[in-house]
C-alpha cells in the first residue's frame, strides 16, 4: 500500500526566505507526482507536476524534484511572500489511483 | 473554463438521511476521483473510475456507493448518513497515463448531525 508522508506538518517563516518542502513516498513504481496549493476553504491548485522519468520541473518561484529510486520529492520556494501562505500538499498517481498526504501549512510572515 | 464542477457546496443532513453529490467535468478526461478530506488527516480516496461504466473502491469505500453516468458525470451517494461522514468531499478528474495533471472541484462541505 502506498504511503505518502509530508514533513514538516506547519511551517513559518520571515518573507523573503527560501523554503524546501519535503514529500516522500514508500512505493516508487509511481506514474507521477503533483503538488497542490489549497487555500483555506477552497479547492486544490496545481502547482507542478513532475512525470516519473523527469527529475524536476520549474514554475515562476517553485521548483519540485523528485528522487523515485529514494522516494522522495521536494518543493522548493524562492523568496517567499505573505501570498504563499497555505497547504500545500503532494499527491502520487500508481495507474488511477491517487494517494495523497496530509500537507504541509505554510504561513509566510510580513 | 468551468474544469470541475461539484453540486451542492455546502449541505447539513440528519442522520440516516441520504443524498448525492454530483460531479461534472467538462475537460473530456477519463478518470474521476472522489475523496473525502478530514483535519490533519489529507485527502483519502473513497471511489474512482477509471472510465465510463467502470468503478473501483479505494481506501475508504464504506459508507458510500458512486455511478459514472457517462464520461462527463461520476455521483457519490450517501444511503444512510452518519456523524462520522462528517467531512469535506472533493472530486477530481485527470487524463490517462503520466503527462496529464489531475484537476479538482471547489469541494462540498457536508456536516451529518
Amino acid at each position: 500500500k502506498q504511503e505518502v508522508t509530508q514533513i514538516p506538518a506547519a511551517l513559518s517563516v520571515p518573507e523573503g526566505e527560501n523554503l524546501v518542502l519535503n514529500c516522500s513516498f514508500t512505493d516508487s513504481a509511481i506514474y507521477n507526482l503533483q503538488w497542490f496549493r489549497q487555500d483555506p476553504g477552497k479547492g486544490l491548485t496545481s502547482l507542478l507536476l513532475i512525470q516519473s522519468s523527469q527529475r524536476e520541473q520549474t514554475s515562476g518561484r517553485l521548483n519540485a524534484s523528485l528522487d523515485k529510486s529514494s522516494g522522495r520529492s521536494t518543493l522548493y520556494i524562492a523568496a517567499s511572500q505573505p501570498g504563499d501562505s497555505a497547504t500545500y500538499l503532494c499527491a502520487v498517481r500508481l495507474g488511477n489511483d491517487m494517494r495523497f498526504g496530509a500537507g504541509t501549512r505554510l504561513t509566510v510572515k510580513p | 473554463n468551468a474544469g470541475v464542477t461539484q453540486t451542492p457546496k455546502f449541505q447539513v443532513l440528519k442522520t440516516g438521511q441520504s443524498m448525492t453529490l454530483q460531479c461534472a467535468q467538462d475537460m473530456n478526461h477519463n478518470s474521476m476521483y472522489w475523496y473525502r478530506q478530514d483535519p490533519g488527516m489529507g485527502l483519502r480516496l473513497i471511489y474512482y473510475s477509471a472510465s465510463e461504466g467502470t468503478t473501483d473502491k479505494g481506501e475508504v469505500p464504506n459508507g458510500y456507493n458512486v455511478s459514472r453516468l457517462n464520461k462527463r458525470e461520476f455521483s457519490l451517494r450517501l444511503e444512510s448518513a452518519a456523524p462520522s461522514q462528517t467531512s469535506v468531499y472533493f472530486c477530481a478528474s485527470s487524463g490517462r497515463g503520466q503527462l496529464l495533471e489531475a484537476f479538482f472541484g471547489q469541494g462540498t462541505r457536508l456536516t451529518v448531525v
